[in-house]
């Protein structure tokens, strides 16, 4: 069955330190994998996807994700977190439909 | 470029009440997609419409749910008789053609159940 397995339900980082959001999926093939960003009372805003070819992608707003066949992860990441950062994080795979994580909520201190 | 539209954004009715939303996706898109996002938990996929004919609607519970997408554009979900765990927020989406690369969402209808 296809499943995607996000381990961290909150995350604290304090403005300006480097953020990585896990992300671990389940599918029979190398699906299409994204990440998504979702403000609260807003819809799903995509920061980055991966189709095929160099593994690290580059997104919107400075982050970045490493898709790792062997682990099956593909994990969100950001040098520096700004304030403006905070907000859920939602990891999807898939192809026609889009299979999505539980999220994680990222808080963000000053 | 105008994005998914929804509405309404907000609605409170009482169970076994019936509700509809409404949903206009980008100009040209092919497909479009209803998704449930029940709060705590991330999109589930209710329907998948490929112009006016549906792809997917296996996870549609349709005893209680229709939707439709007559002519091929915009498109409406109904829940009749609502349910408490109903609440949700339903979202719209919608992409140029069905290779899944690109998916567009709306804003979301946010739908409270009491």
């Amino acid at each position: 069955a296809q499943s995607v397995t996000q381990p961290d339900i909150h995350i604290t980082v304090s403005e300006g330190a480097s953020l990585e959001l896990r992300c671990n999926y389940s599918y029979g093939a190398t699906p299409y994998l994204f990440w998504y960003v979702q403000s609260p009372g807003q819809g799903l805003q995509l920061l980055l996807k991966y189709f095929s070819g160099d593994t690290l992608v580059q997104g919107i707003k400075g982050f970045e994700a490493e898709f790792k066949r062997s682990q099956s992860s593909f994990n969100l990441r950001k040098p520096s977190v700004h304030w403006s950062d905070a907000a859920e994080y939602f990891c999807a795979v898939g192809f026609q439909k889009l299979v999505f994580g539980t999220g994680t909520r990222l808080l963000v201190s000053p | 470029e105008a994005g998914v539209a929804q509405s309404p954004r907000y609605k409170i009715i009482e169970k076994r009440q019936s509700v509809a939303f409404w949903c206009n996706p980008i100009s040209g898109h092919a497909t479009l997609y209803w998704y449930q996002q029940i709060l705590g938990q991330g999109p589930k996929l209710l329907i998948q419409f490929q112009n006016n004919g549906v792809v997917d609607d296996s996870q549609l519970p349709k005893d209680r749910f229709s939707a439709e997408r007559l002519k091929g554009v915009d498109s409406t979900l109904k829940i009749q008789p609502a349910k408490l765990e109903d609440s949700a927020v339903y979202l719209c989406a919608s992409s140029p053609d069905n290779s899944g690369n690109t998916i567009y969402f709306g804003e979301g209808s946010w739908l409270t159940v009491v």
